[in-house]
């Protein structure tokens, strides 16, 4: 079956520091693959998405590429703020409509 | 305004009774989903409704039953609570047929069932 994995958290970083989330997935087919985050308190936003091999999403200073021979799609920032501090989901979706999400990882940056 | 709305926000209830949460969205979707979030933050689809027809139904317990009146509507009634669905509850819609598969998310409802 389709299956994302993301590193776990709580992943801990000062502010400008360099940011990679690691995600990988198990899927049948050619995934879209996507990266939502959830401040606190809030819903889901979506975050970056590429729907085909080699696609770069990128957002927000955010970017994931989208790495079929690793089946991949971490995501990385140049330099982190405060406000960045969220649980970061990967995310996958085939041919249904629904999505697979992984575990979520939590980012706290620090002042 | 806002494109997908849930409503009540948190919801404080005893076991065994029955309660509804509602789902409007306004961007002309025509699929709409909820989800289930635990404690731990893990998100699991629950149901998918497609121009109010049953898409997706996971393994779910029947007594959670989602209605679909009309394409921007989707609700999720909940009988007989048990402490176990204790969790933040989200709604989503996206537009299918497209590239485009971005799924929006309402904010979600917290139920406590105690």
């Amino acid at each position: 079956g389709n299956s994302v994995t993301q590193m776990e958290g709580p992943v801990t970083l000062s502010e400008e520091a360099f940011l990679t989330i690691n995600c990988t997935y198990t899927a049948t087919g050619y995934p879209s693959l996507f990266w939502y985050v959830q401040y606190p308190g809030e819903g889901l936003q979506l975050l970056l998405k590429a729907t085909k091999a080699d696609d770069k999403g990128s957002n927000k200073g955010f970017e994931a590429t989208y790495r079929k021979e690793t089946t991949s799609f971490h995501l990385e920032k140049g330099s982190v703020q405060v406000s960045d501090s969220a649980v970061y989901f990967c995310a996958l979706r085939t041919g249904f409509q629904k999505l697979v999400f992984g575990t979520g990882t939590r980012l706290l940056v620090s002042p | 305004d806002t494109a997908v709305s849930q409503t009540p926000k948190y919801l404080v209830t005893q076991m065994g009774n029955d309660k509804s949460i509602k789902c409007e969205q306004n961007l002309g979707h025509d699929t709409m989903y909820w989800y289930k979030q635990d404690s731990k933050k893990f998100l699991k689809i629950m149901f998918s409704y497609n121009n109010k027809e049953l898409i997706i139904n996971e393994t779910v317990p029947n007594r959670f039953s989602p209605k679909s009146p009309d394409k921007a509507h989707l609700n999720l009634h909940i009988n007989s609570l048990e402490l176990g669905d204790s969790a933040v509850y989200f709604c989503a819609s996206s537009q299918e047929g497209g590239s485009h598969y971005e799924q929006y998310f309402g904010p979600g409802t917290r139920l406590t069932v105690t």
